[in-house]
């Protein structure tokens, strides 16, 4: 199956800076990479997508580029808010459109 | 958003019985569904995808023995645990994409807690 790399596993934040995190996958053949977050004790929501076909997609305070050459993909959080405190994943489908394989998840926190 | 129903939402069994875990989709019709565990501060590890109406394809590595997967229903899949052991304990979790939102998002359940003493 794909492989999915994420980092860093955590990041700590001021509330008002930005937020990067950082995925890599090992498939080509991967065309879709979602991104969701975990509240604590809660089930993940979908934030943000990307299709293979696009090299950045935007909404709002939440940016996702994508470089298909390199395999890799990021999530840019903006002006940060005590309330994006969570844990963000990654995935990639491989080959296999209907299977995500996540990433190893970042423990983002921001501090008032 | 559509609706995945995980049942139930914390278990306790004793070493060397099986367990049972439900997930629903309430409001959307999913031939394939997904089961993944997740341990402690780690990630989402698929183990296998569910298939309506035929036999569930298992990960790399994940025991079919061990963890039986029963996909009768468009809308109701079925993961259990047989013969749990203490390792076994972990946090369940499935999801499922509807096909009629093509097929992107994916919604998961609420997880199930399991625990095996």
């Amino acid at each position: 199956g794909e492989n999915v790399e994420q980092h860093p596993s955590t990041l700590s934040v001021q509330e008002g800076d930005s937020a990067v995190i950082k995925c890599t996958y090992s498939d080509s053949a991967s065309n879709y990479f979602p991104w969701y977050k975990q509240e604590l004790g809660k089930r993940p929501q979908l934030i943000i997508d990307i299709r293979s076909n696009v090299g950045e997609k935007k909404d709002q305070r939440i940016a996702v580029t994508l470089n298909k050459t390199a395999k890799h993909f990021s999530l840019h959080i903006t002006e940060t808010q005590p309330e994006d405190s969570a844990v963000y994943f990654c995935a990639a489908t491989g080959y296999n459109f209907n299977k995500f394989y996540f990433g190893s998840g970042t423990k983002l926190n921001v501090k008032p | 958003g559509a609706v995945v129903s995980q049942h139930p939402s914390r278990v306790i069994c004793k070493s060397g019985t099986s367990v049972k875990i439900e997930c629903r989709s309430l409001d959307f019709q999913a031939t394939t569904m997904f089961w993944y565990r997740q341990f402690p501060k780690k990630s989402l590890m698929l183990m296998a995808t569910s298939n309506e109406g035929s036999k569930a394809t298992y990960e790399q590595g994940v025991e079919k023995d061990k963890f039986l997967i029963n996909h009768a229903s468009l809308t109701l899949s079925t993961l259990t645990v047989t013969s749990a052991h203490p390792e076994d304990s972990s946090f369940y979790i499935c999801s499922a994409r509807d096909q009629g939102r093509g097929w992107t998002e994916a919604f998961f359940g609420q997880g199930t807690r399991l625990t095996v003493v």
